[in-house]
């Protein structure tokens, strides 16, 4: 079966310290989405991209959060500084745009811990 | 705003027991309407519904839409302890090909 693919699994390390965590998309997806997801907020749309154009990243924190997509096997979700609030699963989805709409498939997500 | 909105949070039965989750959404421009089921990692997906009154099914499984009404709800019959999970819904804009989810329902099943 194809799969979402993210890299780190799990993320530890210092305030202020530069986080970056990949995602691979299915072959043949041209949508790609970041999530994070916390107790308190439950899934939050960070940014998606189609066709590896940002179309949309109002749910970023834009001082410190990026996201881009390099190629369309590549997405990128960088923050810079990292705080401690930002200690959360962060998911990366892919699917494919068509007008009667297709289901987003999600990576098994990086564990951040920001200490 | 857009929204979703789950009921109940969370749900406690026992084996055998018969389960109704409820989904109600208000969204510009709807497309479609998605469940999702989330153990330990990543949310699966379900079901995805675009037409009013069609029941989807799979296994013990089903799940059903009302646009009129504005929801949706998806029934377990015969739960296992296997189906104890978060079960989230959301909700798809023809106008920007998101998705908005509802805050999930944790569904724990007992022996």
């Amino acid at each position: 079966d194809a799969r979402v693919t993210q890299t780190p699994r799990h993320k530890v390390t210092e305030m202020g310290q530069e986080v970056t965590m990949r995602c691979q998309p299915i072959l043949g997806h041209n949508t790609v989405f970041w999530y994070r997801q916390t107790m308190m907020q439950g899934l939050e749309l960070l940014a998606y991209f189609r066709n590896r154009a940002p179309l949309d990243d109002s749910g970023m924190p834009k001082d410190r959060f990026s996201a881009e997509m390099p190629d369309a096997t590549l997405a990128t979700l960088k923050i810079q500084p990292s705080e401690p609030r930002d200690s959360a699963v962060y998911f990366c989805a892919s699917g494919l745009a068509t007008p009667r709409g297709q289901p987003q498939h999600f990576g098994d997500g990086t564990r951040l811990s920001i200490l | 705003e857009d929204k979703v909105v789950q009921s109940p949070l969370s749900l406690v039965v026992h084996e055998g027991d018969t389960v109704t989750l409820n989904c109600s959404y208000e969204v510009t421009n709807f497309r479609s309407l998605l469940w999702y089921k989330q153990e330990k990692k990543a949310p699966t997906f379900l079901f995805m519904l675009t037409s009013s009154g069609i029941e989807k099914k799979s296994g013990r499984l089903s799940s059903i839409l009302d646009k009129k009404e504005l929801f949706s709800i998806l029934n377990i019959t015969a739960t296992q302890t296997g189906d104890s999970a978060i079960y989230l819904c959301a909700s798809g804009s023809s106008n920007t090909g998101k998705l908005i989810f509802g805050q999930g329902t944790t569904l724990q099943v007992k022996p």
